[in-house]
């Protein structure tokens, strides 16, 4: 099984400084079928990013994704204080499908 | 708009058995794959089950196999998860989710969840 292992656990900013969250996968993904959500309390998660890199429908441009093989990175680029989150990745290459353990977005 | 509905949590005793339900609507359900991934207390997202269009390929994690059983009616755009042989550490919201069928098998959109709590 590939463990996903975001870090750090817990980022806290400011309203407009950028966010930048990483997953490192145990092996690494043949394709890029690297997905980013975001879950906002009392909320179901949300797809954010696709194929490491492609922005899902809606979803502002100030969230964007990159990376391959094991290393990847989800930016925020100006947080807002609704992107207060837990942020999951999950990788759909190989099953069984696993998840991050999840990276918490706070607002200073 | 892609709504899923879900319904069937609640409060089961060890042992005991439930079954979710998943109705779908505002797309073709009958050409898309679905899942169900569950949370746990405080806890991160688990990938519990999924099942192709047709009904015909089921698969599942390790800790479900031979306990859930995942199945749709595409007649009722439904499906379900019937879960047997329930312990306290299955008791977690459970989410159900439609899977793209472009470039991989991604949840795109997700149900409200329901809360299954195993307890004597």
């Amino acid at each position: 099984e590939i463990v996903l292992t975001q870090s750090p656990g817990t980022v806290s900013l400011s309203p407009g400084e950028r966010a930048t969250l990483s997953c490192r996968a145990s092996q690494s993904l043949s394709r890029t079928y690297l997905a980013w959500y975001q879950q906002r309390p009392g909320q179901a998660p949300r797809l954010l990013i696709s194929g490491a890199s492609s922005r899902a429908t809606g979803i502002p441009d100030r969230f964007s994704g990159s990376g391959s093989g094991t290393d990847f990175t989800l930016t925020i680029s100006r947080l807002q204080p609704e992107d207060v989150a837990v942020y999951y990745c999950q990788q759909y290459d190989r099953a069984p499908r696993t998840f991050g353990q999840g990276t918490k977005v706070e607002i200073k | 708009e892609v709504q899923l509905l879900q319904s069937g949590g609640g409060l089961v005793e060890p042992g005991g058995s439930l079954r979710l339900s998943c109705v779908a609507s505002g797309f073709i359900f009958s050409n898309y794959p679905m899942t169900w991934v569950r949370q746990a207390p405080g806890k991160g997202l688990e990938w519990v089950s999924a099942i192709d269009p047709s009904g015909g390929g089921t698969y599942y994690a390790d800790s479900a196999k031979g306990r859930f059983t995942i199945s749709r009616d595409n007649s009722k755009s439904t499906f379900y998860l019937q879960l047997s042989s329930l312990r306290a550490e299955d008791t977690a919201i459970y989410y159900c989710a439609k899977l793209t069928i472009t470039n991989g098998w991604i949840n795109d959109y997700w149900g409200q969840g329901t809360l299954v709590t195993v307890s004597s």
